[in-house]
């Protein structure tokens, strides 16, 4: 099946330090997204991308849809303690009324922040 | 809305033991899943529904059973828990059309002894 490879696994910044992290796949998505998990609670959806060179924004971060659509990165700019968390990325490849909305995750990015 | 709940937050279980975790969505979304999360291995589906009365396998299915009755509910048995099954679940539901984010439950933390 699909894999993702996500990079670095883990990451320790000061606070106000910029972070990127990126996601790699031997194969096609049509969709990226890219998900936060804070201690002890579910992933919760940060980013969501659509067409290949796609940029957005949500306050801090930036996350692009890569080209090839075979790779996706999340910048986060200015950051602070309460970016604390682990960061996944995910990808879809098409919706099928067999398979519905099928996520691949990353294994994800351990970010910690030193105040 | 609620949202996503699962039941139980914790569980012990001992080898061979069977035992069914819950999931409820109010959304009334289409689609739900089930993933586990290991350390070092982000989430892993297990089993996926499209609709009611409708499943199929994800990623790592073996040990483990589903069905989908209602809309609402989606759970997920161990038919005999081994430890290779310590985890971390989660249950997601979605609209299942393109890019709909898929909502995620707070999580089942299980332990096989």
């Amino acid at each position: 099946g699909q894999q993702l490879n996500q990079s670095p696994q883990s990451m320790f910044i000061q606070e106000g330090e910029d972070v990127s992290m990126n996601c790699t796949s031997s194969s096609i998505f049509n969709t990226w997204l890219w998900y936060k998990q804070d201690p002890g609670e579910g992933p919760v959806l940060l980013i969501a991308l659509y067409k290949a060179g796609e940029l957005t924004s949500n306050g801090r971060l930036t996350a692009q849809f890569g080209i090839t659509r075979k790779d996706s990165f999340l910048n986060i700019s200015a950051s602070i303690p309460s970016d604390v968390g682990i960061y996944f990325c995910a990808g879809q490849l098409e919706v099928q009324e067999t398979s519905g909305s099928r996520l691949t995750f990353g294994e994800g990015t351990q970010l910690t922040v030193n105040p | 809305n609620a949202g996503v709940t699962q039941t139980p937050k914790f569980q012990v279980l001992k080898t061979g033991q069977s035992m069914t975790l819950q999931c409820a969505q109010d959304m009334n979304h289409e689609y739900m899943s089930w993933y586990r999360q290991d350390p070092g291995m982000g989430l892993r589906l297990i089993h996926y529904s499209v609709g009611a009365g409708i499943t199929d396998q994800g990623e790592v299915p073996n040990g483990y059973n589903v069905s989908r009755s209602t809309t609402e509910d989606f759970p997920l048995r161990l038919l005999s828990a081994a430890p290779s099954q310590t985890s971390v679940y989660f249950c997601a539901s979605s609209y299942w059309s393109r890019g709909e984010t898929q909502y995620f439950g707070p999580g089942t933390r299980l332990l096989v002894l």
